[in-house]
């Protein structure tokens, strides 16, 4: 079956400007996550959205980080007044979180460059 | 406080040289142990996962060994595509069970 997707695979884009980033889930997956990893660095948690609960946004390092996820399924990560240290590929990973089964799944990433 | 500390931080093989490598982890209460592997520029793909001591998991020329403080991913006889990074993720009773906490990886490079 069709695994997790996340568009676009590759963004740059100019310090101070704001950027969406996608993820479509894997179909019945009720717990999707967002993280970052920068180069040579491990997973950075950003948030979780886990069914209609409310997600848990502790991962986020700024206010300027903000992600939604609709209908619990595709969800968008925004950052706005993008830094150059926010450069890092940015990781979504979608789970059952039930029946047993809690590994996660993980989307190709986006890759993006803040010049 | 949770912790998966992963070693060697990088490992050289040449093609058919076995090894293990290694990730020990102090959870609260262990919920599942993860292994992943990752290639440049592409998300991790999920491996194995181990529940409780004892517990062996195999794919090929990998297996995944789980004692009460660590848990071993053995290659035996590597070959030059087994190359990549390996990552161990652990499931904790504590808090907010619903995230997993990382390691840092082990770099795998195997030489034909």
């Amino acid at each position: 079956g069709a695994g997790v997707s996340q568009s676009p695979s590759n963004k740059v884009t100019e310090k101070g400007k704001d950027v969406e980033l996608r993820c479509d889930p894997i179909s019945g997956h009720t717990a999707l996550y967002w993280y970052r990893q920068s180069l040579g660095q491990g997973l950075e948690f950003l948030i979780y959205f886990q069914g209609n609960s409310a997600p848990d946004k502790s991962g986020l390092p700024s206010d300027r980080f903000s992600a939604e996820r609709t209908g619990g399924s595709v969800s968008t990560l925004t950052i706005q007044r993008t830094q150059q240290e926010d450069s890092a590929v940015y990781l979504c990973a979608s789970s059952l979180m039930g029946q047993g089964r809690y590994e996660q799944y993980f989307g190709p990433g986006t890759r993006l460059t803040v010049t | 406080e949770d912790q998966v500390t992963q070693s060697p931080e990088a490992l050289r093989l040449q093609e058919g040289e076995s090894s293990s490598l290694n990730c020990s982890y102090t959870v609260s209460g262990l919920r599942g142990l993860f292994w992943y592997r990752q290639d440049p520029g592409k998300g991790p793909e999920f491996l194995f996962t181990l529940y409780s001591a004892g517990e062996e998991k195999e794919k090929e020329r990998l297996k995944a060994t789980l004692t009460k403080k660590e848990s071993f991913l053995h290659i035996t006889a590597p070959k030059p595509e087994d190359s990549a990074t390996y990552l161990c993720a652990v499931r904790s009773n504590a808090g907010n069970n619903r995230k997993l906490i990382w390691g840092l990886g082990t770099s795998l490079a195997v030489n034909p």
